[in-house]
Formats: structure tokens, sequence, C-alpha cells
């Protein structure tokens, strides 16, 4: 049961346009996400995170959208460069889930120059 | 600050032994967990550890076993190795235990069953 889902494997954008990354999830005890950023051969990157209380959060060129209902977030990276290229993950936990990361399976996102 | 490390970055077995994985948390980070990351079952949380207690638990067999040492510090142990576990397993730490708070990866250790 996939709880997470990343419904893109890849995502091409030109330089300087707005990436935006999807993800889902449909399990309602969740109230915590994370955007993470991972390159190859390395540990993920913490890059932003929101709150179920919330549905913005803004961390320069990163925003991440949260729509309660539709049980969807969204990650916007405005302007795209080259060195956002990498393999992005969402993650979700909640109050029943305690410290456990539930990630989505990844999107690999190329900005080209 | 340093980040969260670990050791060995590689590591090479054969089926049947077993294997230590270390992993230092970032300084004043008190809860480490463990992941593991293969191409066909994504990151999958293994468990979690918060002064010296193991806290949370995911679906892994017994093979799979941790623990935490006073200074923070953790190490997992997978014991009769099978071919499938291989896989980049990654540790992170935290500020303290529970949900709403973000966790910190180290760069993993990449395991290869023979």
């Amino acid at each position: 049961d996939q709880q997470v889902k990343q419904n893109s494997p890849s995502l091409s954008v030109q330089e300087g346009r707005i990436s935006i990354l999807n993800c889902d999830y449909t399990n309602s005890m969740f109230d915590y996400f994370l955007w993470y950023k991972k390159y190859p051969a390395e540990g993920p990157t913490f890059l932003i995170s929101i709150s179920s209380i919330k549905d913005k959060n803004e961390d320069g060129r990163f925003t991440v959208f949260l729509n309660k209902s539709a049980k969807h977030l969204s990650l916007h990276i405005v302007p795209s460069q080259p060195g956002d290229s990498a393999v992005y993950f969402c993650a979700a936990s909640g109050k029943t889930s305690g410290s456990r990361l539930t990630f989505g399976e990844g999107t690999q996102l190329t900005v080209n120059p | 600050k340093a980040g969260v490390t670990q050791t060995p970055r590689y590591l090479i077995k054969t089926r049947g032994q077993q294997v230590t994985l270390s992993c230092s948390p970032i300084s004043g980070h008190r809860s480490v967990s463990w992941y593991q990351q293969t191409p066909g079952q994504g990151l999958q949380f293994l468990f979690e550890y918060f002064s010296e207690t193991q806290r949370n638990k995911g679906n892994f067999p017994g093979r799979f076993s941790g623990r935490q040492f006073s200074n923070s510090r953790s190490e997992m142990n997978v014991s009769t190795l099978e071919l499938g576990d291989s896989a980049l397993y990654l540790c992170a730490s935290r500020p303290r235990a529970g949900a709403g708070n973000e966790q910190f990866f180290g760069p993993g250790t990449r395991l290869t069953v023979l």
C-alpha cells in the first residue's frame, strides 16, 4: 500500500522556468510533510517542510503548497537552475507514525541550460 | 556544525555473513533513524532510537537490529545476510523524537551482498 505517491518519475524544464513537482498521499493521519533532494551516492538533503495547519511555506526559490482536502502537495522551484537537477522525494509523517517518514518514489528533475 | 556521518561508506559481504554499520548524528541531536533504499522498494524506514531506546520499528525481519549509545551514536546490524539486503543504508538524525521535525541524512553506506 503506497501511502505517498509521486506519479511522475521524471520532469524536464528549461533553466529559469518554474519546476512543479507533485505528491499525493492517502493517509489522513499524516500531518507533516517534507521535501528532500537527492544526488547519486549521497543521502537526501532536506529542502522544505510544511505542517498540516498551513497551506503554503516558502524558502527562497522553494515553495511548498498543501491541499489537505485533495491530499496533495506540490513543490515549486522558481527560477529553476541546472544545479537543481536531482531526484526529489516527498515524505510524510503523522502522530500515529511518530518519527517514521513515509517516502514517495521520487521524481527525477532535469533542468536544461 | 558537522553533518551526520556514516561508516563505512561502502561494504561488500557474502550471503550468510553479518554486518555492522555505524552512524554519528549531528552534535546535539538525540534521535537517530535508519532507512533502507533499494531500487524496487524505495526508501523504507527501519527503526528509530532515542535516548538509547528503540522508539519505532518498520516492517523488517528480526535479522535487522540496532542500538544507540549514550553519546547518541548508533549502530545497525544485519545478520545472516541475503542477496536482497543489498541496498543503500541511510542514517538520519533530529534534535528530538516524535513527528513534526526535520530529519537530516548522512551520505549512506552502500552494502553489496554477493
